[in-house]
C-alpha cells in the first residue's frame, strides 16, 4: 500500500525554467509534508516542509504547495539550476506516538544547461 | 563528525551469511530510523528507535532482520542468512523531533550486495 506516490520517475527541464515535481498521498492523517533531495552515493537531505494547516511555503527558489482536498502537493523550483539535478523524494508524516515518516518513490530531476 | 555516520559504506556478502550494519547518529538525537532503498524503489521504513527502545518495528521484512541500539546512541542492524532480495542501500537517519516537523538527518547509507 503506497501511501505517498510520485508518479513521474523522471523529469527534464532547461536551466532557468521552472521545475514542478508532484506528489499524491492517500492517508488523511498526515499532518506534515517534506521534500528531500538526494545526490548519488549520498543520503537524502531535507529541503523544505509544510504543515497541513498551510497551503504554501517558500524558501528561496523552492516553494511547496499543498492541496489538502486533492491530497496533492508539489514542489516548484524556479529558476532551475544544473546543481538541482538530483532525485527528489516527497515524504509525509503522521504522529503515532512519534513522527512516522513515509516516503514516495522519488523523481529524478535533470536540469539541462 | 557532526553528521550521521554509517559503516561499512559497501558490503558484499554471500547468500546465507549474516551481516551487521552500523549507524552512529548525531549526538543528542534521541530518535533513530532505519530505511532501505531497493533498486528503483522508494525509501522503505524498517524500524524506529526512541532512546534504546524500538516502539515501531513494523517495517522489518522478516524475522531474519533485527536491530538494537545501545546507550541511546549507536545502532546495529543485523540481517541473518542473507538472501539476494536483501540487496539494497540501507539508510540510517536521526532526529531531535518527536512532534512537528520531522526533519530527518540521513547518513550516506550502506550498499549491501548479496551474491
Amino acid at each position: 500500500d503506497q501511501q505517498v506516490k510520485q508518479n513521474s520517475p523522471s523529469l527534464s527541464v532547461q536551466e532557468g525554467r521552472i521545475s514542478i515535481l508532484n506528489c499524491d498521498y492517500t492517508n488523511s492523517m498526515f499532518d506534515y509534508f517534506l521534500w528531500y533531495k538526494k545526490y548519488p552515493a549520498e543520503g537524502p537531505t531535507f529541503l523544505i516542509s509544510i504543515s497541513s494547516i498551510k497551503d504554501k511555503n517558500e524558501d528561496g527558489r523552492f516553494t511547496v504547495f499543498l492541496n489538502k482536498s486533492a491530497k496533492h502537493l508539489s514542489l516548484h523550483i524556479v529558476p532551475s539550476q544544473p546543481g538541482d539535478s538530483a532525485v527528489y523524494f516527497c515524504a509525509a508524516s503522521a504522529y503515532r506516538g512519534y513522527q512516522k515518516v513515509t516516503f514516495g518513490t522519488g523523481t529524478k530531476l535533470q536540469v539541462i544547461p | 563528525g557532526a553528521g550521521v555516520s554509517q559503516s561499512p559504506s559497501n558490503k558484499v556478502t554471500e547468500k546465507g551469511k549474516d551481516v551487521e550494519l552500523r549507524c552512529d547518529p548525531i549526538s543528542g538525537h534521541t530518535a533513530l530510523y532505519w530505511y532501505r532503498q531497493s533498486l528503483g524503489q522508494g525509501l522503505e521504513f524498517l524500524i524506529y528507535f526512541q532512546g534504546n527502545s524500538a516502539p515501531d518495528k513494523s517495517g522489518l521484512p522478516s524475522d531474519r532482520f533485527s536491530a538494537e541500539r545501545t546507550g541511546g546512541s549507536v545502532s546495529t542492524l543485523t540481517i541473518q542468512r542473507t538472501q539476494q532480495e536483501d540487496s539494497a542501500v540501507y539508510l540510517c537517519a536521526s532526529s531531535l523531533a518527536l512532534t512537528g516537523a520531522a526533519e530527518l538527518f540521513f547518513g550516506s547509507g550502506t550498499q549491501l550486495s548479496v551474491l
